[in-house]
């Protein structure tokens, strides 16, 4: 199965600054590589699929970029309600895998 | 908005059947792929199953000897049932929707909250 590396594990940054999320995956997924935010206690959310494309209602800060094996998602200016998991995902083999997840905290 | 929920024993013991019923509200279940994922304290996500509405299913292959999924449209119901549980299927278990009517593979737009699950004797 593919794997999905996050990095870093956690990410200390304060509101206001761009956030900066990578996902390297063990084989290339082409481009369906989705992110999801998650909250403790809540349901994840789709933010990003096929690499690039927002999901609905999700803020334009949002973005993904990548192809083939390295993507990443940006925040291009973290608001409070930003600070979650974020977990990527791979849609081109089954089983659909995940990443470990980046935590983005408040620094 | 289609809204998901999970139900069923926050408790099984080693060796039984955990078995997870996810209600969907506001829409219907029918034409979609309905997946169930999972989440073992301090670790990843990870996909065990889907089913579409019309009972076609796919597996994770690790699980595939354990799992059945079935769905109950007339109920807008779908459910899961994982066999002879040990504690690593300790986890929270989501139940979740494929974005796409027509891709089994799509990414997941919609999921319930979320349930514990421990096993333990």
């Amino acid at each position: 199965e593919i794997v999905l590396t996050q990095f870093p594990a956690t990410l200390s940054l304060s509101p206001g600054e761009r956030a900066t999320l990578s996902c390297r995956a063990s084989q290339s997924v082409g481009s369906y590589l989705a992110w999801y935010q998650h909250k403790p206690g809540q349901a994840p959310r789709l933010l990003i699929y096929d690499t690039i494309n927002r999901a609905t209602a999700i803020p334009a800060r949002f973005s993904g970029s990548g192809s083939g094996t390295d993507f990443t998602l940006t925040i291009s200016s973290l608001e409070p309600e930003d600070f979650a998991v974020y977990y990527c995902q791979q849609r081109s083999n089954w089983p659909r895998t995940f990443g470990q997840g980046t935590k983005v905290e408040i620094k | 908005q289609v809204q998901l929920q999970e139900s069923g024993p926050g408790l099984v013991k080693p060796s039984e059947t955990l078995s997870l019923t996810c209600t969907v509200s506001g829409g219907s279940i029918r034409s979609y792929y309905w997946s169930w994922i999972r989440q073992p304290p301090g670790k990843g996500l990870e996909w065990i199953a889907y089913i579409s509405s019309s009972g076609s299913t796919n597996y994770r292959p690790s699980l595939q000897s354990r799992v059945t999924m079935s769905v109950d449209t007339s109920r807008n119901q779908f459910s899961l049932n994982l066999r002879s549980v040990t504690a690593a299927d300790t986890a929270v278990y989501y139940c979740a929707r494929g974005m796409d009517n027509s891709d089994s593979s799509s990414p997941f737009d919609s999921w319930g909250q979320g349930t514990l699950v421990t096993v333990s004797s």
